[in-house]
Parts: C-alpha cells; sequence; structure tokens
C-alpha cells in the first residue's frame, strides 16, 4: 500500500523535553510538508522540504526542527523552545513543490505537552 | 503571506438541506484546491480548480472558480450525514512553492 505513515498517533511529554515526531511516505514524492494544527483551526505551515538534503522554513517555524536525509523520511522535532507546543501534526507529500500539486496527508499525531 | 479567508465557519444544517462555504483571496490565484477532513481524520484531496469561471461536480459536490480568479465555492447539494466534515480551501502564496489553507469550514448534518 503506498501512503504516508506518521508515528505515534498519540504522543505525551513533559515540558521542557524535546520529541521528535516521524513521517515517512513510499510514493516516491520529492516535496513533504509539516503542518500544524489547532482545535477549530485550519493547518499552519511549519517546514517544507522540495528535495533531499534541503528544507525551508514556513510560516511558524520557531520551536521546530526537521531533517531529510533521505527522500521518504522527514521528522520533525518540536524542541523545548517552541513555547505552545500542544497541537495535531500532520505531515503531508506532493509530487513536486507548488500549489499545482496534489497533498497527501499522513493520520497526523497528536501531541500533548504538560 | 498571501491568505485565503473563507467563510461561514460553522454551518449546522439538516439532513438533506444544501450547503455552502465560500473561499475569498484578495489577489489573483493561479489555482485553488478543496479538501475535507473527517472528524478526528487528516485532509482529503477534493479538487482542484484552474481556470476562471471554471466549475466541477462530483456527485452532490460543485465547485466554482470565481471570473477573477479570486474566489471560489463549494455547494453540496441534499446533505447527507457522510458530509460531516471541515472543509478547506488552499490557495498558493507569493511564494509559489507554499500555498496556505483557508480556517475552514466546520459541516454538521443533523439527521
Amino acid at each position: 500500500d503506498g501512503g504516508i505513515t506518521q508515528s505515534p498517533k498519540y504522543l505525551f511529554r513533559k515540558e521542557g523535553q524535546n520529541v521528535t515526531l516521524s513521517c515517512e511516505q513510499n510514493l516516491n514524492h520529492d516535496a513533504m510538508y509539516w503542518y500544524r494544527q489547532d482545535p477549530g483551526q485550519g493547518l499552519r505551515l511549519i517546514y517544507y522540504s522540495q528535495i533531499v538534503n534541503d528544507f525551508q522554513k514556513g510560516d511558524i517555524a520557531e520551536g521546530y526542527s526537521v531533517s531529510r536525509e533521505k527522500k521518504e523520511s522527514f521528522p520533525l522535532t518540536v524542541t523545548s523552545a517552541q513555547k505552545n507546543p500542544t497541537a495535531f501534526y500532520l505531515c503531508a507529500s506532493s509530487i513536486g513543490t507548488g500549489p499545482a500539486y496534489e497533498q497527501y496527508f499522513g493520520p497526523g499525531t497528536r501531541l500533548t505537552v504538560t | 503571506g498571501q491568505q485565503v479567508m473563507q467563510i461561514p465557519q460553522y454551518q449546522h444544517v439538516q439532513e438533506g438541506e444544501d450547503f455552502t462555504t465560500y473561499c475569498n483571496s484578495s489577489t489573483t490565484l493561479s489555482n485553488i484546491q478543496w479538501y475535507k477532513q473527517r472528524p478526528g481524520g487528516h485532509p482529503v484531496f477534493l479538487i482542484q480548480l484552474v481556470k476562471s469561471g471554471e466549475v466541477k461536480k462530483q456527485k452532490r459536490l460543485t465547485f466554482q472558480f470565481g471570473e477573477a480568479k479570486k474566489n471560489s465555492s463549494l455547494h453540496i447539494t441534499a446533505t447527507q450525514t457522510t458530509d460531516v466534515g471541515t472543509y478547506f480551501c488552499a490557495g498558493p502564496g507569493y511564494n509559489f512553492n507554499k500555498f496556505y489553507f483557508g480556517s475552514g469550514t466546520k459541516l454538521n448534518v443533523k439527521p
């Protein structure tokens, strides 16, 4: 089955700890994205990557970091510097970069930091 | 950055009633996409509109792109409980590598 997997589905952490969210795709897509969704709100772009070993900041990158060492993987680290990390995190991919391409989303990770 | 504004934020309808959500931009859009997110789920691509005045249909769903390519609408005829969810539009930003999601319209259908 082709698709995007995110793990875990639910994640609980104590304040002050860094946490890494996993995102893997087997669609052979070049572009990958991380979004944050807060209750009742739309999606806000954290980081995106157009190609391996390259990534760009989105609109709310502060307190987050990413890497793209392999085409199929784009992990997101939520650092202790992120002031309000509790949210629903969605990873997506598309064949190419840009708004002309349909985005495929993973099932998401719900992060709760207390 | 470029933003697309979406209204209404919430819509509650009786099953069988129609539903419309609107997406507006202050500038011309090269294209617009629509996604649906079921409760507890993730967004799923529905359609992309590219041409001025374009109208596309998917069963009971009708998507329209304005003549000026600054607005778009999604209309559902005779809603069903399976239509429940949040509908998002997404349009390109000034940085063509990104696009921006509207805040979404949450549809609740009462049986």
